[in-house]
């Protein structure tokens, strides 16, 4: 099973509040990556969890936060949603960091902030 | 920084024609690993291929590409186009644990 399950698959939320979107996948991958993804745009990396240990982008690193409870499951929390925020949201696994490694995405969350 | 750079936003082309992505790279690490993704509506990406051998040709389900470190390119390649090939493209390349992406190739087959 390849299976990368993401929740919610839609969110509509207002400017201000607060978003929390879950990943969760069964193949024991030991690192999980958010990509934000906007129209005509290349998937962005926002973060990614090595086993425990969370490695924020640095053009992002003050906007999103992350927890990762288990080997299964991560999420991905926006303190106060902007209307820049809506976007595609892309949870992916891997087994490892390595360089040669393939991500295995889930379907997405698509949120909209009004 | 790392970056891929996909010329084409959209390739429109007849089925049983040739079809050619571009991709070219660029990044500081020298062994970097190059993929492509592809994408068909209303699913999510998936591995189409990846490479780390320079000048070795990569293949899997009609599609290749060949690493040039020489030109920082990772070209995809098909022989002849099929309806079903019609989906978003994106190449990406790892480095230090990061994996970028380019802004991806639709490409169109028309019967």
């Amino acid at each position: 099973d390849t299976t990368v399950k993401q929740n919610p698959r839609y969110k509509l939320a207002r400017v201000g509040k607060p978003v929390n979107l879950i990943c969760s996948q069964t193949m024991n991958h030991d690192t999980m990556y958010w990509y934000q993804k906007k129209p005509n745009q290349a998937p962005k990396l926002l973060l990614f969890y090595y086993d425990k240990i969370l490695n924020r982008e640095a053009d992002t690193f003050e906007k999103f936060q992350s927890s990762r409870p288990n080997n299964s499951f991560c999420s991905l929390y926006i303190g106060s949603a902007g209307l820049e925020y809506s976007a595609m949201y892309l949870c992916a696994s891997s087994a490892g960091t390595g360089s040669g490694n393939t991500l295995y995405f889930g379907e997405g969350s698509r949120l909209i902030v009004v | 920084g790392d970056s891929v750079t996909q010329t084409e936003g959209l390739v429109t082309l007849t089925e049983g024609l040739p079809v050619m992505l571009n991709c070219t790279y660029q990044t500081i690490y020298s062994n970097p690993f190059l993929f492509w993704y592809v994408q068909h509506l209303n699913e999510s990406p998936r591995l189409l291929l990846k490479s780390f051998t320079d000048n070795k040709r990569t293949e899997h389900q009609g599609f290749h590409a060949t690493l040039h470190k020489s030109s920082s390119s990772f070209h995809l390649q098909k022989s002849s186009a099929q309806l079903s090939d019609s989906a978003l493209y994106y190449c990406a390349l790892s480095s230090n644990n990061r994996i970028f992406f380019g802004d991806g190739t639709q490409l169109v087959v028309k019967p």
